[in-house]
Formats: C-alpha cells, structure tokens, sequence
C-alpha cells in the first residue's frame, strides 16, 4: 500500500474552473511537499508546508495534520496549469530523508 | 547558471556497460538528493547527502548503483553493468538545508538497450 494516495489520478476542466487535488497520507510527517512537473519538463516545487496553508499566486496548498491530508487549489485555472501534480512527504522516523510520492494527478485544463 | 544542473540530458547505453551521471547543485546547497522516475511509475528515492555526513543510502535498488558528493557539492551517480530495467529519468535535487524546499534539476534520462 502506498503511504501518500493522491486524488483524483486524472483531472480535466475548462479554463476557469476551480481545481481542487487532494493528498492522504498514512504516517507521521515532517513536511508536505507540492510539485508541478510539466510534460517533458523538469520538476518544480511549489509549496513545502507542515501546518495551516499557503498561497501563491492563483496556487493555494492547505494541510490537515490531525486528518493526515492536504489540497491543492487552482483558482481561475488555465491551459498552462497543464500539468502532472505531486504531493510528497518527508517521513518521521526511518533511515531516509528522500521524500515518499504519491502517483501523481495529471491535470489538463481545455481552453 | 543559477539552476540544478544535470548532465547528460540523455544518455543510450548498452546492457551491461557502466554509466556516470553527474549533478550539479545550487552553489551553497548543503542537501543533495538523487531519484528516479520511471516510465509511467512514481518518484522513487534513491539517496540523500547532507553536508560532509555519511550519505543515506536506503534508497539504492542494488549494489550495483553508488553515488558520491565531491567536496560537497558535485555528485555522481553511478550504475554498473547496467540492466534494461534501469531504463528511467534520474533526477537531481538539493535544497539549502535538511529537509528544506527542494530545487530539482532536469533530469538524465538513461536508455539501457
């Protein structure tokens, strides 16, 4: 079983639209963290967050610690917010300080 | 440049040759991190250096994968006697302190025949 789920795996919405991507996770964390990569393009982070919310633009991430979730919003999308969204988390305990992935959310957004 | 910097982009190799990869962090980054990504798969961790400490190695999917941090800045990564199950996009991070905002590079995507 994969310690970050993310929801839903595949998301495609008018240009406009209110975009909402969610993430659960199964243990204790440290920090969440949003990427965005685009196709063929290099991964770039956009939020890191371990409580409350963050905003960014037209990209807002809230984090529910208690719940073990977090969202990522996209108010007013448009066509060049195309593109894969991951959630990772840094894990407390073990050996490793890498990150855990979720599978990712691939977002199209149609103009 | 002021990037992660990996190269090559794209490297072919045959099945059982050795390959380097090399990553170039963000100068003053003390966190370095290698992962890969598969075709159609998820991000997978494959190690951590963090300043002059032992690096974390609990990622590395056998021994025939090694990497290692120069001076604390440069890294390679290193697969030999490589298998076409090793065909995948290895990407480059590092960020300014453990555990911190991650900077990732482009990317070395490696093609095993």
């Amino acid at each position: 079983k994969n310690e970050v789920e993310q929801s839903p795996q595949n998301l495609t919405a008018q240009e406009g639209e209110f975009i909402t991507i969610n993430c659960s996770y199964s243990v204790g964390i440290s920090a969440l963290h949003w990427l965005q990569q685009h196709p063929g393009g290099g991964i770039v982070s956009l939020f890191m967050l371990s409580s409350g919310k963050k905003k960014h633009g037209r990209l807002i991430a809230t984090i529910n610690i208690q719940e073990k979730h977090s969202s990522l919003h996209i108010t007013a999308s448009h066509p060049r917010d195309s593109a894969v969204y991951i959630c990772a988390v840094g894990l407390w305990g073990g050996g490793a300080d890498g990150l855990t992935f979720g599978k990712g959310t691939h977002l199209i957004i149609q103009p | 440049g002021a990037g992660v910097s990996q190269s090559p982009s794209n490297k072919v190799t045959e099945k059982g040759k050795d390959v380097e990869l090399r990553c170039d962090p963000i100068s003053g980054h003390t966190a370095l991190y290698w992962y890969r990504q598969s075709l159609g798969q998820g991000l997978e961790f494959l190690i951590y250096f963090q300043g002059n400490s032992a690096p974390d190695k609990s990622g590395l999917p056998s021994d025939r994968f090694s990497a290692e941090r120069t001076g604390g800045s440069v890294s390679t990564l290193t697969i030999q006697r490589t298998q076409q199950e090793d065909s995948a996009v290895y990407l480059c991070a590092s960020s300014l302190a453990q555990r911190g905002r991650l900077h990732f590079g482009n990317g070395t995507r490696l093609t095993v025949t």
